[in-house]
């Protein structure tokens, strides 16, 4: 049980923003959200995590609501390279229980 | 400079077999996984290991046996093969104090 919920599949056109959400409406206090996504046929790779602020890296930014319920992950700049599938996760300590993610297609 | 790194990355062999699967990582961390990935694309974790010590050990028959001979490695050895234990098996590794996890390129596992 994954205990988020992500669209199944999501496109956008190289250059523009990527927006994806998540939706964790029973996250607990302790609990941080964190998003990786896996290229066809490699490893997950870490993108980032936030406990309640907003954070940005050299790679994305997540936006998480107030109450925490829900987070939204920002790829500014869409490559191609960055079609993936990207999963949003809670977790409190180190064990991760992956979900079905979201698909993202980036179009040229 | 590969930081978590395994070896064979494919793994043909037929039912009844024992073999392993090792992992490295040069990138000092603490603690280290294994996960597996089914055909569906599931990934669910194994096992988890701090400075040679299993911490995390999921609902996974008693025919994988994970071994930790120092903190920079963790194998994973499976014994009697069966035809469901096909998946992409992947290591991961995370900093001390840390929880972002690292992963290494995976190893296909094909039973026959």
């Amino acid at each position: 049980d994954a205990k988020t919920t992500q669209p199944t599949s999501m496109d956008c056109a190289e250059g523009r923003a990527a927006n994806l959400p998540c939706n964790h409406s029973t996250i607990s206090g302790n609990e941080y959200v964190y998003w990786y996504r896996q290229i066809h046929s490699q490893g997950p790779q870490y993108i980032i995590h936030g406990l309640k602020n907003n954070e940005t890296n050299e790679m994305a930014s997540l936006i998480i609501t107030e109450d925490r319920k829900s987070s939204t992950l920002i790829l500014p700049h869409a490559t191609l390279r960055d079609t993936a599938v990207y999963y949003c996760i809670r977790s409190s300590g180190d064990k991760l229980t992956f979900g079905t993610g979201t698909r993202l297609a980036v179009r040229p | 400079d590969t930081a978590v790194s395994q070896t064979p990355k494919y793994l043909v062999t037929q039912m009844g077999n024992d073999k392993s699967i090792k992992c490295e990582q040069n990138l000092g961390h603490d603690t280290m996984y294994w996960y597996k990935q089914d055909s569906k694309k599931f990934l669910k974790i194994m096992f988890s290991y701090n400075n040679k010590e299993l911490i995390i050990n999921e609902t996974v028959p008693n025919r994988f046996s994970p071994k930790s001979p120092d903190k920079a490695h963790l194998n994973l050895h499976i014994n009697s093969l069966e035809l469901g234990d096909s998946a992409v098996y992947f290591c991961a590794s995370s900093p001390p104090g840390a929880y972002e996890q690292y992963f290494g390129p995976g190893t296909r596992l094909t039973v026959t």
